[in-house]
C-alpha cells in the first residue's frame, strides 16, 4: 500500500468552475498534510497546510481532513487559468523521522 | 534573501560518470532532503538528513551518495551505479518538527548524453 495516494488523471475545469482533488494515506497516526501547487518545470510551492479534521479556507482554497477516512481533499474555487497545473498531496508520517511523503500529483487544466 | 539555492539548472552526464548536484541554505534548517521527479510522478526521497555528518537512504538511494558537512550544505552524487539518472532533482529544508513544512530549491533537471 503506498503512503499517498493521488488516483484520478488529470482534471479539466472550466474557468470559474470549481476544482476538487483527493487524496489518501495509509498511516493512521499522520498529523500533518500539505498541499503543494508545481507548475511545469518549476519546484513545488505550498498553498495549504491542515493539521486538524475538519475544512481549512484560506481565500479561493480549502482544505479538508478526515482522518478517520484518512483521506485529504483540496477544493479550488472560482478557478482560473493560472491554477493551471500538478498539485501534490504531502504527508508526514508517525514514522519515518520527519521526512515527508508526496502523492505522485493531480494535474489540473482550467479551460477559459 | 533567504531560501535554497540549486546548481546547476541543468545537468548532463556521461556514461560511466559521476556528477555532483549542489544544494545549499541559507535558512538556518537543520533537516535538509533529496527528491528524485520523473515526469507525471510524484516525489520520491533519496536521501534525507537532520544533523551535520549524519543522513540516513530514502526510499530510492541506491546508485546515489550525499554527506553534511556544513549545516548549510547537503551536495548530492549521483554515481555511475545509477543506470536511469534522468529526473528532476530537488533539494528541500525544514524544521525539526511534526508540523513544519518543506522549502524546496529550484530544482536540478539532469540528463544522459
Amino acid at each position: 500500500q503506498k503512503e499517498v495516494e493521488q488516483n484520478s488523471g488529470p482534471l479539466s475545469v472550466p474557468e470559474g468552475a470549481i476544482a476538487s482533488l483527493n487524496c489518501t494515506y495509509s498511516d493512521r497516526g499522520s498529523q500533518s498534510f500539505f498541499w503543494y501547487r508545481q507548475y511545469s518545470g518549476k519546484s513545488p510551492e505550498l498553498i495549504m497546510s491542515i493539521y486538524s479534521n475538519g475544512d481549512k479556507e484560506d481565500g479561493r482554497f480549502t482544505a479538508q481532513l478526515n482522518k478517520a477516512s484518512q483521506y485529504v481533499s483540496l477544493l479550488i474555487r472560482d478557478s482560473q487559468p493560472s491554477d493551471s497545473a500538478t498539485y501534490l498531496c504531502a504527508v508526514r508520517p508517525s514514522y519515518g523521522n520527519n521526512r515527508l511523503a508526496f502523492g505522485k500529483g493531480n494535474q489540473v487544466v482550467v479551460i477559459p | 534573501d533567504g531560501g535554497i539555492t540549486q546548481s546547476p539548472k541543468y545537468l548532463f552526464r556521461k556514461e560511466g560518470q559521476n556528477v555532483t548536484l549542489s544544494c545549499e541554505q541559507n535558512l538556518n534548517h537543520d533537516a535538509m532532503y533529496w527528491y528524485r521527479q520523473d515526469p507525471g510522478q510524484g516525489l520520491r526521497l533519496i536521501y534525507y538528513s537532520q544533523i551535520v555528518n549524519d543522513f540516513q537512504k530514502g526510499d530510492i538511494a541506491e546508485g546515489y551518495s550525499v554527506s553534511r558537512e556544513k549545516k548549510e550544505s547537503f551536495p548530492l552524487t549521483v554515481t555511475s551505479a545509477q543506470k536511469n539518472p534522468t529526473a528532476f532533482y530537488l533539494c528541500a529544508s525544514g524544521p525539526i518538527g511534526g508540523y513544519e513544512k518543506l522549502f524546496f530549491g529550484s530544482g536540478t533537471q539532469l540528463s544522459v548524453l
